[in-house]
């Protein structure tokens, strides 16, 4: 079955240490990989993609991801957290589905940044 | 910027009563789709549009239908609310996969509650 894992409910992390976020998928196919943040009361934001290319891609806010495809991973980082990136994050691949393709969510990561 | 907005970011409905949450999107994107955010699921799809009046069935789709008879404009419809219908709804658009675009853009949601 295709899914995406995000094994940790919860991330917490002093302000100015490096910070990472776990995503492991399963897909059929080459993956299309993606990071969102949600900040409280608002809707998902695009952070960055993998589709081909580079295993280490960059996005918004100083966050990058690295796609290990032996592993399975896309693992979200940041080399030094601050307090504003406390907020809910998703990883999510890009999927076969009938008749195309869907997008699979992970069930999210919060986290926390500590002053 | 891709705007995506939503009719309502909180609606209060009774049991049994027919509920309309709408989405309009200003980036002349051909794919929009419908979620619902539950704390430890994630985001899980209930139905999406590939072009006018297309849909296509998400994950959960019971209860649910969906109307789309401009590009801009999609509509989700709840024909008899129900409680376990109490969810967070996004609404998100994406332009066509041969723009080498992938990720979604998402609305602000709607906080549905149905007593």
């Amino acid at each position: 079955a295709q899914s995406v894992a995000q094994p940790e409910d919860q991330v917490n992390v002093a302000e100015g240490n490096p910070l990472t976020v776990k995503c492991t998928y399963s897909v059929s196919g080459n993956p299309y990989l993606f990071w969102y943040v949600q900040y409280p009361n608002r809707g998902l934001q695009f952070l960055l993609k993998y589709i081909t290319g580079d295993n280490l891609v960059k996005g918004s806010y100083g966050f990058e991801a690295e796609f290990n495809k032996s592993q399975t991973s896309f693992h979200l980082k940041k080399p030094s957290a601050l307090v504003s990136d406390s907020a809910l994050y998703f990883c999510a691949v890009r999927a076969r589905n009938t008749g195309g393709f869907k997008t699979i969510f992970g069930a999210g990561t919060r986290l926390f940044v500590k002053a | 910027d891709v705007k995506v907005t939503q009719s309502s970011r909180y609606l209060v409905k009774r049991t049994g009563e027919k509920v309309f949450l709408e989405c309009v999107q200003d980036m002349d994107h051909e794919n929009m789709f419908w979620y619902r955010q539950d704390p430890g699921l994630g985001l899980r799809l209930i139905y999406f549009s590939y072009d006018v009046k297309m849909k296509e069935k998400g994950d959960i789709p019971e209860g649910y239908s969906v109307s789309r008879e401009k590009k801009e404009r999609f509509s989700l419809i709840l024909e008899s609310a129900s409680t376990n219908q109490t969810s967070m709804y996004l609404c998100a658009s994406s332009p066509t996969p041969g723009t080498g675009l992938y990720e979604q853009y998402f609305g602000p949601g709607t906080r549905l509650t149905v007593t």
